[in-house]
């Protein structure tokens, strides 16, 4: 019954690769969230999505899209995988977008790691 | 441009002592602050927050204190216990900016029994 959860937790793969995390939240919440976590540990956000409408897009490449079959769910795909890329990368959802006041709960993190 | 900085990546402290975990911002429109709790493999959790019209809440043995002149935020714990022992990151929003969470680096607190 875990709150926020990622699919896969580790992901290895080859430079050029394209591959997929998932991430499901069952609490009800209307935002989703993607941060990544590089290497001097700095939590920085990608993007989120209110009831599956996209509402902030940081400065990410475009080999990044996130993809929210419906408001339960926010995939991230990445394309054409670089070394740069590897990080731990965490799903988080809140209640509303809109209130900077509404907590965020985070999933445990999916290690990618580009070889 | 870091606009949340935590200046101690890790503090070790004495079971049963109090732990302060600072952290500083420069943007002004920040207008909400949390802490995030983290073990290792773990997502963060959320621990505790301030509005920027409070100077001080407290939840249990969790204290923070806003100081909004100085753009310094800080988080007591009292007394620490070894379960305490992780990293602790700092957070910022500004209301008109949909959510969006600034965090700072962390510090890794240690409780030594």
């Amino acid at each position: 019954d875990t709150a926020v959860s990622q699919t896969p937790k580790y992901l290895v793969t080859q430079m050029g690769n394209d591959k997929s995390i998932k991430c499901e939240q069952n609490l009800g919440h209307d935002t989703m969230y993607w941060y990544k976590q590089d290497s001097k540990k700095f939590l920085k956000i990608m993007f989120s999505y209110n009831n599956k409408e996209l509402i902030i897009n940081e400065t990410v490449p475009n080999r990044f899209s996130p993809k929210s079959p419906d408001k339960a769910h926010l995939n991230l795909h990445i394309n054409s995988l670089e070394l740069g890329d590897s990080a731990v990368y965490f799903c988080a959802s809140s209640q509303v977008a809109l209130y900077s006041t509404d907590t965020q709960y985070f999933g445990p993190g999916t290690r990618l790691t580009v070889l | 441009d870091q606009q949340v900085k935590q200046n101690s990546p890790s503090l070790s402290v004495q079971e049963g002592r109090i732990s302060i975990l600072n952290c500083d911002y420069t943007n002004s429109m920040f207008d909400y602050f949390l802490w995030y709790k983290k073990y290792p493999a773990e997502g963060p959790t959320f621990l505790i927050s301030i509005s920027s019209i409070k100077d001080k809440n407290e939840d249990g043995r969790f204290t923070v204190f806003l100081n909004k002149s100085a753009k310094h935020l800080s988080l007591h714990i009292v007394p620490s216990q070894p379960g305490d022992s992780a990293v602790y990151f700092c957070a910022a929003s500004a209301s008109n900016q949909g959510g969006k969470l600034i965090f700072g680096q962390g510090t890794e607190l240690s409780v030594k029994p």
